[in-house]
């Protein structure tokens, strides 16, 4: 079945950069884009990218931008969110979830990472 | 501020028929696809498109669209329906996407 499976849960420090991954499985890991989306404690969904992972092409949030960098490795089907400069608003849960479309058109986020809780604390 | 805005809560007795709605300017343009999230759990896709349900979600959760509203609709809404529930759709610009702030559902 079609599977993503995130990395672990980390702390990190005010300042710092953190790196999740996103493993694919079952299905043609080049054929759908994968997006990224966080929640913060309590609040709600806040999509922060997309990258295909054919091309490596990207597209953030505005809000994000110059912060967020999103990568790719074909050889292991995986696809990584780094985010640098590292406050403690950043503290959130992290999703990738993969893109689907049709020709109506629409587009659909399914199915999601189970999500890394990312702490930022001193 | 979100482009998608839905009502933070709302509330069903067990059975009844209950619409959360979302609205927004890009609305007119693009489909929505609606998410159930419960809590500790990662969101779930229960509608896409004009009203298209993925495979396992119960035909009592359907989809409709008009002007810059999209509706999600729980025909005879159960007490395992309680949960938020995202709408999402591209932002204005067509570029991006866009969540809505999202709406608690409680069932009485």
């Amino acid at each position: 079945q079609v599977q993503l499976v995130q990395s672990g849960a980390e702390v990190k420090k005010p300042g710092a950069s953190v790196k999740v991954s996103c493993t694919a499985s079952g299905y043609t890991f080049t054929s759908h884009w994968m997006h990224w989306v966080r929640q913060a404690p309590g609040q709600g969904l806040e999509w922060m990218g997309i990258i295909n992972p054919s091309g490596g092409s990207t597209g953030y949030a505005q809000k994000f931008q110059g912060r967020v960098t999103l990568t790719r490795d074909t050889s292991t089907r995986t696809v990584y969110m780094e985010l640098s400069s590292l406050g403690s608003e950043d503290t959130a849960v992290y999703y990738c979830a993969r893109d689907n479309s049709d020709s109506t058109p629409v587009w659909w986020f399914d199915p999601w990472g189970q999500g890394t809780l990312i702490t930022v604390s001193s | 501020s979100s482009e998608l805005t839905q009502d933070p809560a709302v509330s069903a007795a067990l059975g009844q028929t209950v619409r959360i709605t979302c609205q927004g300017d890009s609305l007119r343009n693009y489909y929505t696809s609606w998410y159930q999230q419960k809590p500790g759990q990662a969101p779930l896709l229960v509608i896409y498109g004009k009203n298209n349900r993925p495979s396992g979600i119960p035909d009592r959760f359907s989809g409709s669209s008009s002007g810059n509203t999209a509706s999600l609709t729980i025909t005879g809404a159960q007490a395992a329906d309680e949960a938020d529930y995202y709408c999402n759709s591209r932002d204005s610009s067509g570029n991006h996407w866009v969540f809505g702030g999202g709406t608690k559902l409680t069932v009485l």
